[in-house]
């Protein structure tokens, strides 16, 4: 398995400001994604952050919205520019460990207000 | 797209009997399905996982089943706990180290 961290845990934001959330992992890991969980709902994948390159974003997220930084094989951040309170969610980074195999981060949970 | 349906979306067992949820998925190309436990306020929590080259596994009180040709998996939990009440969510995965979930069902135990 493998410990994630994410920072802050939760935040209230003003509409049309950004936030940054930032995914630590204990271990170098390839994979990392992105998961949005909009209240009491499953999860929807946002992106996969990829070392070295560009993230892959999945279909209805855009990089000028979601921008992803992925420095180094342990460390990623993901940015929810220009918040509205449609944004209120909870947001998950999860590294692969090994074969699709994911674990998850405790999650950060966003109030725009 | 895979698709992934989770039935039923809300359980109520009483404590010490059994709890089973179900998912199908559409892709027959998807070969891992994993079970996430999330409890309030936490991150999904992974509690067990099967892989398409066998039909079952278990660990202690739960166990999943996989019927490739009907492409369905279900999750088993035997002899239930307070502490077992959380959300569940199945998942599924065509090798392409995506996962599409489903809708998840939340289980709530009956001291």
């Amino acid at each position: 398995s493998a410990v994630i961290s994410q920072k802050p845990s939760r935040d209230i934001c003003q509409r049309g400001t950004s936030l940054t959330i930032q995914c630590q992992v204990d271990s170098q890991v390839t994979m990392m994604f992105w998961y949005r969980q909009q209240p009491g709902q499953s999860l929807t994948l946002i992106a996969t952050a990829n070392q070295g390159s560009e993230a892959t974003y999945e279909s209805g997220f855009v990089i000028d919205k979601f921008p992803i930084s992925r420095p180094n094989l342990t460390f990623s951040t993901l940015t929810v520019s220009n918040m509205s309170p449609e944004d209120s969610s909870i947001y998950l980074c999860s590294v692969e460990v090994h074969s699709s195999e994911q674990y998850f981060g405790p999650g950060t949970r966003l109030t725009v207000t | 797209g895979e698709n992934v349906e989770q039935h039923p979306s809300t359980l109520s067992v009483q404590e010490g009997d059994s709890a089973v949820i179900k998912c199908t998925y559409s892709d027959s190309a998807s070969n891992y399905f994993p079970w996430y436990k999330q409890e309030l306020g936490k991150g999904p929590q992974l509690i067990i996982d099967i892989r398409s080259n066998v039909g079952e596994k278990k660990d202690q009180r739960i166990a999943v089943t996989l019927n490739k040709t009907a492409k369905h998996f279900s999750l088993h939990i035997t002899e239930t706990q307070p502490e077992d009440s959380a959300v569940y969510f199945c998942a599924a995965s065509s090798g392409n180290e995506k996962l599409t979930f489903g809708t998840g069902t939340r289980l709530t135990i009956i001291p």
